[in-house]
C-alpha cells in the first residue's frame, strides 16, 4: 500500500463554524475510507466511513465525500462543538493493508 | 457490550530487554489487528490475527511477533528493545474477517517507554 496523506495537520475554528479535513490516497486498490476520532489518553473511535461505491455520506452533523476518481476524500464537520476538539485520522483500507493519515489536531474554541 | 481491554496501559522498560502486550477483544470479533503510534510516524500497521493465525504483517522487523490464542485473546511481543520503540501501541478488534475494509474497534492502548 502507499500512504495516505492528510491536511491540514492543525486546525482552529470558532465553536459554530465547520471543519474540513482533506485526506488523499494512492493506492486504487484502497475500497474503503474511515474516519478516527481521538481523544486524550484513549485510542481512535470510529467516527464515519464511506465505501467507494459511494460519493458521499452524512450522519448528523458530520459527513464524507469521496472522489474516487482524485483519489481524495474530505470530513465536515458542521455547528462544531467544544468537544468535538480532538485529534482526527483518515485511512484507506484494501484487501491487505491499512494506511492512516498523520492526523488533523481540531480545536474548537467556545 | 466491554470494549476493547489493553493491558497494562503503562510500561517502561530498559534498552535490551522484552516486552508482552495483551489485548482482549470485543467479545464476539474474532479479528484482532496491531498497531504502533508514534509522534513521527502516525499509526502504522503490525499484524493482525483471525483464528489464531496471522494473515497480514506490516513492515516491522522480526522482533515484534505476536499470536492469538483459541479465545481471540492476543498478545504482542517487542525482543531487545530499541529507543525507538517507545509508542503507544493500539489494538483493534472487528467482528469477521475483513479488517481492512471494516470498522475497527481500538483499545486505549499501551503506552511502552524505553529508557
Amino acid at each position: 500500500g502507499e500512504n495516505v496523506e492528510q491536511h491540514p495537520s492543525t486546525l482552529s475554528v470558532q465553536e459554530g463554524d465547520s471543519a474540513v479535513i482533506k485526506c488523499t490516497y494512492s493506492d486504487s486498490a484502497s475500497n474503503y475510507f474511515p474516519w478516527y476520532k481521538q481523544e486524550l489518553g484513549k485510542g481512535p473511535q470510529l467516527i464515519i466511513d464511506i465505501r467507494s461505491n459511494v460519493g458521499e455520506k452524512k450522519d448528523q452533523r458530520i459527513a464524507v465525500t469521496l472522489n474516487k476518481t482524485a483519489k481524495h476524500f474530505s470530513l465536515h464537520i458542521t455547528e462544531t462543538q467544544p468537544e468535538d476538539s480532538a485529534v482526527y485520522f483518515c485511512a484507506a483500507g484494501g484487501d491487505n493493508d491499512m494506511r492512516f493519515g498523520a492526523g488533523t489536531r481540531l480545536t474548537v474554541k467556545p | 457490550k466491554a470494549g476493547v481491554t489493553q493491558t497494562p496501559r503503562y510500561l517502561i522498560k530498559t534498552r535490551g530487554q522484552q516486552v508482552t502486550l495483551s489485548c482482549s477483544p470485543i467479545s464476539g470479533h474474532r479479528s484482532v489487528s496491531w498497531y504502533q503510534q508514534t509522534p513521527g510516524q502516525g499509526l502504522q500497521f503490525l499484524f493482525e490475527y483471525f483464528s489464531e493465525t496471522q494473515r497480514n504483517k506490516g513492515n516491522f522487523p522480526g522482533r515484534f511477533s505476536g499470536r492469538q490464542f483459541s479465545n481471540s485473546r492476543s498478545e504482542m511481543n517487542v525482543s531487545t528493545l530499541e529507543l525507538g520503540d517507545s509508542a503507544l501501541y493500539l489494538c483493534a478488534s472487528s467482528p469477521g474477517q475483513e479488517v481492512f475494509n471494516s470498522p475497527l474497534h481500538f483499545g486505549n492502548g499501551t503506552r511502552l517507554t524505553v529508557t
